[in-house]
């Protein structure tokens, strides 16, 4: 079936930092790819998506790359800072539309 | 910006119990979920709606959890006899086109 496997956390940085979290799938045809973030006390909100092979999904300095070929898409951010301090979900549809299946979440922790 | 709304944010209940929790997703969305995450796992699709159906669920869903949009704006889950195990975090999240869900704050269930 379709899944998700993300690195396991809890990741701890120092502020400015370069950050990797990384992210698997296993889906059958073309799924859509998203990072989700829940910061501590809220619900999820979409930090980027991509629909399609090679796409790049950007939003706040984060980024990721549909790699098909490694079915993967890993999270980076340049330089973290203390307010990106959250969990942050991977997660697919494996058709357009679809439930979002997810990861089981890394919590990122970044000290000033 | 819109918001999917849910209430309560938290809500104790005696195990044996009926619980009803609510949602008020985005007024122009057409497709409905609901997800719940126990602490520290992941989120876990439960149901989606559709078109005043359920269109989707996963095994999770049994004969103790039902779904309703009882008026056009309120959707809400009601778990029969609530048990230790459901004990949660449960999102509520709507959608208009083939992408772009938007999640509620959650109602953390916790069952006595």
């Amino acid at each position: 079936g379709n899944s998700v496997t993300q690195m396991e956390g809890p990741v701890t940085l120092s502020e400015e930092a370069f950050l990797t979290i990384n992210c698997t799938y296993t889906a059958t045809g073309y799924p859509s790819l998203f990072w989700y973030v829940q910061y501590p006390g809220e619900g999820l909100q979409l930090l980027l998506k991509a629909t399609k092979a090679d796409d790049k999904g950007s939003n706040k300095g984060f980024e990721a790359t549909y790699r098909k070929e490694t079915t993967s898409f890993h999270l980076e951010k340049g330089s973290v800072q203390v307010s990106d301090s959250a969990v942050y979900f991977c997660a697919l549809t494996a058709r357009q539309g679809g439930k979002l299946i997810f990861g089981q979440g890394t919590e990122l922790s970044v000290k000033p | 910006e819109p918001e999917v709304t849910q209430t309560p944010s938290h809500q104790v209940t005696q195990m044996g119990q009926e619980v009803i929790l609510r949602c008020v997703p985005i007024s122009n969305h057409l497709y409905f979920y609901w997800y719940r995450q126990i602490l520290g796992q992941k989120v876990e699709f439960l149901v989606s709606f559709y078109n005043n159906e359920i269109s989707e669920k996963s095994e999770i869903f049994d004969d103790q959890f039902s779904v309703e949009r009882p008026d056009g704006s309120n959707f809400t889950l009601k778990i029969r006899s609530t048990k230790l195990e459901d004990s949660a975090m449960y999102f509520c999240a709507s959608r208009v086109g083939v992408e772009g869900y938007t999640f509620g704050s959650g109602t953390r269930l916790t069952v006595v």
